[in-house]
């Protein structure tokens, strides 16, 4: 099974901040790789398809790089509706989710 | 518009069975690929099972095989999970998602409906 790990678990940032989260996958999955945020009480949204792509209706300030076992969700400046749970989903192989970070003020 | 509603969760007895429905609106759903993903209370995202557009091609997550079945059914436009053998560990609430353009079983997960909480316990 591949095993996706992200860092850091939480992340303490304040608006306008740039952030950074790394999802590390345990082998290759090329650019098979997905975004998603959450909100608590809600549903997960996809934000990045294929390690770099920006779903249609997502700001600009969110990004996606990365391709092989390396990835990262960057969040150019950091706006107060940022604040929730990041999740990287690997799907080369199954569907995988990493187990979360945690963004907050 | 896409829309996923799910329906059909409740508390239930360890041992038994629970089905699940998701109604899909605003997209042709016999053209998508479907799943179920779930998340504990508390906890990340599980992946539970999947099911190909034409329902040829279905996957299950280690810790529900031979318990779940998937099925989805194209004239009625609706996504299914029966859920046998309920254990405490199934407590969760179960999102509906359906897939994103692309070639099963490599898509992501574009869609997701609120979600419906079943509970597992006596």
């Amino acid at each position: 099974d591949i095993q996706l790990t992200q860092s850091p678990s939480t992340l303490s940032a304040s608006v306008g901040d740039r952030v950074a989260i790394s999802c590390r996958a345990s082998q290759t999955i090329a650019a098979w790789l997905a975004w998603y945020q959450q909100k608590p009480g809600r549903a997960p949204n996809l934000l990045i398809y294929n390690a770099s792509n920006l779903e249609s209706g997502v700001p600009s300030r969110f990004s996606g790089s990365g391709s092989g076992t390396e990835f990262t969700l960057t969040i150019s400046s950091l706006q107060p509706d940022d604040f929730a749970t990041y999740y990287c989903q690997q799907y080369k192989t199954y569907w995988t989710f990493g187990q979360g970070t945690k963004v907050e003020f | 518009e896409v829309q996923l509603l799910e329906s059909g969760g409740a508390l239930v007895q360890p041992g038994g069975s629970l089905r699940l429905s998701c109604a899909a609106s605003g997209f042709t759903f016999r053209l998508y690929a479907m799943s179920w993903v779930r998340q504990a209370p508390g906890k990340g995202l599980e992946w539970v099972s999947s099911i190909s557009a034409g329902g040829d091609g279905i996957d299950y997550g280690d810790s529900v095989k031979g318990r779940f079945l998937i099925s989805k059914d194209n004239s009625e436009i609706t996504l299914y999970l029966q859920m046998h053998g309920l254990r405490a560990e199934d407590t969760a609430v179960y999102y509906c998602v359906k897939h994103g353009d692309g070639n099963y079983p490599n898509v992501d997960f574009q869609h997701w409906g609120p979600g419906t909480l079943v509970a597992v316990s006596s």
